[in-house]
């Protein structure tokens, strides 16, 4: 069966610190790969989505970037943090394979980030 | 800015009492879907529901699907206290998502 993990699950970081956040995925091949960020108490963004190794989009300009570095990997970073970057980060997958018109996400537990 | 948007906002009811949860979108769909999110935890995704299908039944959930009014309907019947949590719906596109900014249900035992 196919999981997702990320960690860290909590993380506090000072203003101007680089960030890190891992999204592994297990059991499936050449997934589609998403980060969201969530405000408390609100629905998701979508910030990045990766369709390949090596294959980013972004979706809304930003501090933060993500890399593919493997098939079924997924980073966050960002060099210096911004107090606004503090939220809940959701990694997601879905299958690839369907251009026009996708179906289900699998999420992982997320990561929940503080700035300082 | 999202597409979807549920209503209400926030939801009480007590156990045994049924809870309906509405979405309005603005684009034209293949599908929609709704995710289920616990307190602090991802996304689960419930149901979806396609643009030709009118309602769509799993367990205690029903959805429904009005396209000419793009809006969707979750109802969850004889609530229990576990279905706590906070609901969203999603429709998607290419390779995209947009999730509406959900309704959060508690249910009182």
């Amino acid at each position: 069966s196919q999981t997702i993990h990320q960690w860290p699950a909590t993380l506090v970081q000072p203003v101007g610190s680089p960030l890190s956040l891992e999204c592994t995925v297990e059991g499936t091949s050449n997934p589609n790969l998403y980060w969201y960020r969530q405000a408390a108490g609100r629905g998701l963004q979508l910030l990045f989505y990766s369709v390949g190794i090596g294959q980013i989009s972004s979706e809304v300009p930003q501090n933060l970037s993500a890399s593919r570095p493997q098939d079924r990997q997924f980073i966050l970073s960002s060099k210096k943090l911004l107090l606004s970057d503090s939220g809940f980060y959701l990694c997601a997958w879905d299958t690839s394979g369907s251009y026009f018109s996708q179906e289900t996400q699998y999420f992982g537990p997320g990561t929940r980030l503080l700035v300082l | 800015s999202q597409q979807g948007e549920e209503d209400p906002q926030a939801l009480s009811i007590q156990e045994g009492e049924n809870a309906t949860m509405n979405c309005s979108y603005k684009t034209s769909i293949n599908n929609l879907q709704w995710y289920r999110q616990n307190s602090g935890r991802g996304l689960v995704h419930l149901i979806l529901i396609r643009s030709n299908e009118r309602e769509k039944h799993s367990g205690r959930l029903r959805v429904t699907l009005d396209t000419s009014k793009k809006s969707s309907s979750l109802l969850i019947t004889a609530s229990r206290a576990a279905d706590t949590a906070s609901y969203f719906c999603a429709t998607s596109g290419t390779y995209k998502y947009i999730f509406g900014t959900g309704t959060r249900l508690k249910v009182l035992a």
